[in-house]
């Protein structure tokens, strides 16, 4: 069974940072792209970053470039998004997911609250 | 392009068939994926490619597309199916991701 689990959400204040982790299990991790996807609470969804099967190439959306960097850890199935100078627009339900053109693997989110 | 236009809402009476569409320059060049959300749970992948849907996925879900425009159909609507949905694609550029605005749709 493919899983994705989240984690390292949380409260903020604005400007700081966060790290969020992915645990992948049940697909072999180092054959996909991974994804960060972001839902504003109610709202729609928004692709954060993504990184390649290695982890050399990385591609940012326009909101986060600069202030966000992702990377992975194939020994330990695991992928990461390092948030900085946090915003309060930055607020929402994180996703950690695979394949999202192809296979479709998605976690459950992790919340992040950027707020004073 | 770097958007997905979707209508925001539409609603049909159990049984029928809806259509739901997605509008970009993107979609000249890429076939679109589309997502089933439920509330409080995550998307799940319903079609990709086009025409491929993932084990689980009933046949009464299928795709199509024309120019910059897409659409998926869903014939005999269950309750079920009550959700958002969300078209995915590159932009033209084939280096960034877009998400659609979603489209709720309410079973009748």
């Amino acid at each position: 069974e493919v899983q994705l689990v989240e984690s390292g959400g949380g409260l903020v204040q604005p400007g700081g940072s966060l790290r969020l982790s992915c645990a992948a299990s049940g697909f072999i991790f180092r054959s996909y792209w991974m994804y960060w996807v972001r839902q504003t609470p109610g709202k729609g969804l928004e692709w954060v970053a993504d990184i390649n099967q290695d982890g050399s190439q990385m591609t940012y959306g326009d909101s986060v470039r600069g202030r966000f960097t992702i990377s992975r850890d194939n020994a330990k199935n695991s992928l990461f998004l390092q948030m900085n100078s946090l915003r309060a627009d930055d607020t929402a339900l994180y996703y950690c997911a695979g394949g999202i053109a192809t296979s479709g693997y998605w976690g459950q989110g992790t919340l992040v609250t950027v707020s004073s | 392009s770097s958007e997905l236009t979707q209508d925001p809402a539409v609603s049909v009476a159990l049984g029928q068939a809806v259509r739901i569409t997605c509008q970009g320059d993107s979609l000249r060049i890429y076939y679109p994926t589309w997502y089933q959300q439920k509330s409080g749970q995550a998307p799940v992948l319903v079609i990709h490619g086009n025409k491929y849907r993932p084990s689980g996925i009933p046949d009464r879900f299928a795709a199509s597309g024309s120019g910059d425009t897409a659409s998926l159909t869903i014939t005999e609507v269950q309750a079920e199916d009550e959700a958002v949905y969300y078209c995915n694609s590159r932009d033209s550029s084939g280096v960034r991701w877009l998400f659609g605005g979603g489209t709720k749709l309410t079973v009748l």
